[in-house]
C-alpha cells in the first residue's frame, strides 16, 4: 500500500508569512507525529496525535506552531508569521497503534524562510 | 532532555568492508531502532529492537541492543555503493513521552 507522503515538497515563504503543510498517514494508522529536522541534524519531535486527539504538543517551539486531526487521518501543521530560524525539513510519520515506536517516516517538507 | 550520541560523525570505507558504528546515551531507553535516510528523503526503518542483549539481522545489517540499555551498534557487512546514506539511531522510552529521539547521524560514503 501507499506510504506516508507529503506537501508540499518544498516551500519557500517570505519571513511573515503563514504556511500549511500536509500529511496524509498510511492509511489504519492510529498514531501521528510531526518532527523537525535542521541541517545536519536528526529529527526532533514537535507533536504526536491519536486519532484525532493531539496528546502530546511538548516539542513546537513556540506558540506560532499549531498541528490539528481534525478527522483522525490527514494533519496539517501550519506556522504562522515565519521567521528564518524555521526554516527546515518538517517530517511526518505514522504508526498503526500500540507499537508506537515503529514509525514510518514520509519524504518531508523541505521550508526554507527568506 | 535525553541525548543520543552517535559516532563516527561520518566515514568513508572502500566498498566490500565491513562498517560498524554506535550510539550510547546517559538515559535508558526500552526500545532502539536504526534508521537510513538519502537525500531528499524522509528516514527509512532498518531494524528495531526490544530487549536488552537483543542481536537482530536484516540481511547485511545486523544490531544489538547493549545490556544496560544505554547504547546500541549496527554493523553492515559487505558494504555496497547503495549503502551510502545517513544512518539515524533512535531510541524510546515512554518516561520521556510517546516520541523517537534520534542522534545526529553517520554519514557513510562508500568508495567503489
Amino acid at each position: 500500500g501507499a506510504g506516508v507522503s507529503q506537501s508540499p515538497r518544498y516551500k519557500v515563504a517570505k519571513r511573515g508569512q503563514d504556511v500549511a503543510l500536509r500529511c496524509d498517514p498510511i492509511s489504519g494508522h492510529v498514531s501521528l507525529f510531526w518532527y523537525q529536522q535542521a541541517l545536519g541534524q536528526g529529527p526532533e519531535f514537535l507533536t504526536y496525535f491519536q486519532n484525532e486527539a493531539q496528546l502530546d504538543k511538548s516539542g513546537l517551539p513556540s506558540d506560532r506552531f499549531f498541528a490539528e486531526r481534525p478527522e483522525g487521518s490527514v494533519s496539517t501543521l501550519k506556522i504562522q508569521r515565519t521567521q528564518q530560524e524555521d526554516s527546515a525539513v518538517y517530517l511526518c510519520a505514522s504508526s498503526l497503534g500500540g507499537a508506537t515506536y515503529e514509525q514510518y517516516f514520509g519524504p518531508g517538507t523541505r521550508l526554507t524562510v527568506t | 532532555g535525553q541525548q543520543l550520541n552517535q559516532s563516527p560523525q561520518s566515514m568513508f570505507i572502500q566498498e566490500g568492508e565491513d562498517v560498524s558504528m554506535n550510539c550510547t546515551s546517559s538515559s535508558i531507553f526500552n526500545t532502539w531502532l536504526w534508521y537510513k535516510q538519502e537525500p531528499g528523503e524522509g528516514p527509512v526503518l532498518l531494524i528495531a529492537l526490544y530487549k536488552a542483549g537483543e542481536l537482530t539481522s536484516n540481511g547485511r545489517l545486523t544490531a544489538q541492543f547493549g545490556i544496560t540499555r544505554k547504547d546500541s551498534f549496527l554493523n553492515i557487512s559487505a558494504s555496497i555503493p547503495s549503502d551510502v546514506g545517513i544512518y539515524f539511531c533512535a531510541g524510546f522510552n515512554m518516561e520521556y513521552g510517546n516520541k523517537l529521539v534520534f542522534g545526529a547521524g553517520t554519514i557513510l560514503r562508500v568508495k567503489s
